[in-house]
C-alpha cells in the first residue's frame, strides 16, 4: 500500500470549512483513498473513500487531484465533536479484506 | 451500520495475570478480524490477524505464545493477553471487514480496550 504524508496538526473554527490534505505520491492506479478519523480513545471511525472521482457523503467531501497524487478532506462546518485525529489511507483495493496502515494522522482541533 | 463491540472496555490487572479481551462482530459475519495495539500518541499497530477456523497471522516482533488469539465463531475473536506486564499496558482495538458492495469491503472498528497492569 502506498505511503501518505499528512501534517501533524491543524487548528480550524467551529462552523468553518476544515480541509485536510494528505499526499500519496507514489499511489498506483486502482489504490483507493480512504479516510478515518479516531476521536479520543475511542476506536477508528470511517468517513469515506474514494478513487477518482470526487466524493461527498453526509459527513464530509473528499477531493482528489487529477493525477491523485495528493487528496483533501473537506469537513463544510465543522463542530467541536469533530476535533480528532484523521487518518489518509492508501489501499490496493476497497473489495480486499485486507488491513488497514494507519500512519500519524493530522489532529484536528476545532477552536470554539 | 454494522457494529463491533469489544469487552471488556476497560481492565486493570496485576502483573502476571492473563487477560482476555471479546471483539464481536454483531450483525454481519466477520471471517477475517484484525488486533490493533496503541500506545498513548501513537497511531494503531497491526498486531496480528484473526481468521475463524485457522490459525491467526501475527505481525513482525509480536509473540504469538504471549497473545493468544482464537476465532472459533464467524462473529467473535478473542485476544488474551498472558502473563501480562506493564510494558503490555495499552489500547487494543479490534476491526472486522463487511462487504458493503459488489466490489467493496469496509473495515469496522471496535471501541476499544485499555488494559492497565499494574
Amino acid at each position: 500500500d502506498a505511503k501518505t504524508t499528512q501534517p501533524p496538526s491543524m487548528d480550524c473554527a467551529e462552523g468553518r470549512a476544515a480541509n485536510l490534505p494528505c499526499n500519496h505520491s507514489t499511489i498506483s492506479g486502482n489504490e483507493y483513498v480512504y479516510w478515518y478519523r479516531q476521536i479520543h480513545s475511542q476506536g477508528p471511525q470511517y468517513i469515506i473513500h474514494g478513487l477518482k472521482n470526487n466524493e461527498t457523503n453526509e459527513m464530509a467531501s473528499l477531493i482528489i487531484t487529477e493525477d491523485r497524487k495528493s487528496s483533501t478532506l473537506i469537513l463544510p462546518h465543522a463542530t467541536l465533536r469533530d476535533t480528532a485525529v484523521y487518518y489518509c489511507i492508501v489501499r490496493f483495493s476497497s473489495g480486499s479484506a485486507r488491513q488497514l496502515t494507519f500512519g500519524s494522522g493530522t489532529q484536528l482541533t476545532v477552536l470554539p | 451500520g454494522a457494529v463491533v463491540s469489544q469487552h471488556p472496555s476497560r481492565v486493570i490487572c496485576k502483573s502476571g495475570t492473563s487477560v482476555k479481551i471479546e471483539c464481536r462482530s454483531l450483525d454481519f459475519q466477520a471471517t477475517t478480524m484484525f488486533w490493533y495495539r496503541q500506545f498513548p500518541k501513537k497511531s494503531l499497530m497491526l498486531m496480528a490477524t484473526s481468521n475463524e477456523g485457522s490459525k491467526a497471522t501475527y505481525e513482525q516482533g509480536v509473540e504469538k505464545d504471549k497473545f493468544l488469539i482464537n476465532h472459533a465463531s464467524l462473529t467473535l475473536s478473542t485476544l488474551t493477553v498472558t502473563s501480562a506486564h506493564p510494558e503490555d499496558s495499552s489500547f487494543y482495538i479490534c476491526s472486522a471487514p463487511r462487504q458493503t458492495g459488489a466490489a467493496d469491503n469496509e473495515q469496522f472498528f471496535g471501541p476499544g480496550t485499555r488494559l492497565t497492569v499494574l
